[in-house]
């Protein structure tokens, strides 16, 4: 298994400003992802975190927007650039471990823009 | 399109009481099929997780059951208690790796005295 920690849990943003979550995992992992839940919504993926290369985007996200990093296999950053009121959402880690189908998902972190 | 629909959007019940939740999809190929709990301010936590070849898997109180004939999947929820009280998301699986999940938007449930 894999626990995953996130941080900051929330955080309230002003307009044209940048946030950087951290995501941490307590073991090594194969893969790793960032996801956003906007209000009422299901998951959306945006990426999936490379150790050591660019993140690979999914349709509709951007490295401009949201660039991440994975230095090693426990730890990645996403960082939510340039901000609006529309990047208001839950931004969830998570992570794969070995050849399981099991994945494990971080706390989130609650952004507001203002 | 993949597609996972989840019926009812919403759920409330009374403790003690049992309740099923439905999901039906479309998704094709079709790896697994995942039920999360997601409390308010959490991340979704994993249930339980049935390949093409399973047809039902509990989880303690919690019971999937999978048709992959009809695509339709179920979680049965017996005598439910106020913890139960959560979202809970059907998630399909494509094969491959993450990017071929397909997320339900959820059954929110909610369980009171």
């Amino acid at each position: 298994s894999a626990v995953i920690s996130q941080k900051p849990s929330r955080d309230i943003c002003q307009r044209g400003t940048s946030l950087t979550i951290q995501c941490q995992v307590d073991s090594q992992v194969t893969m790793m992802f960032w996801y956003r839940q906007q209000p009422g919504q299901s998951l959306t993926l945006i990426a999936t975190a490379n150790q050591g290369s660019e993140a690979t985007y999914e349709s509709g996200f951007v490295i401009d927007k949201f660039p991440i990093s994975r230095p090693n296999l426990t730890f990645s950053t996403l960082t939510v650039s340039n901000m609006s009121p529309e990047d208001s959402s839950i931004y969830l880690c998570s992570a794969l471990t070995g050849n399981s189908y099991e994945q494990y998902f971080g706390p989130g972190t609650r952004l507001t823009v203002t | 399109k993949n597609q996972v629909e989840q019926s009812p959007q919403s759920l409330i019940i009374l403790e003690g009481k049992n309740c099923t939740l439905q999901c039906n999809y479309t998704v094709s190929p079709f790896s697994n099929l995942r039920w999360y709990k997601q409390d308010t301010g959490r991340g979704p936590v994993s249930l339980t997780i049935m390949t093409f070849s399973e047809n039902t898997k509990s989880n303690g109180r919690y019971t999937a059951t999978l048709d992959a004939d009809t695509k339709q999947s179920s979680l049965h929820i017996t005598a439910s208690q106020l913890s139960d009280s959560a979202s809970y998301i059907c998630v399909v699986s494509a094969p491959g790796t993450a990017s071929k999940l397909t997320f339900g938007t959820g059954t929110r449930l909610q369980v009171t005295l």
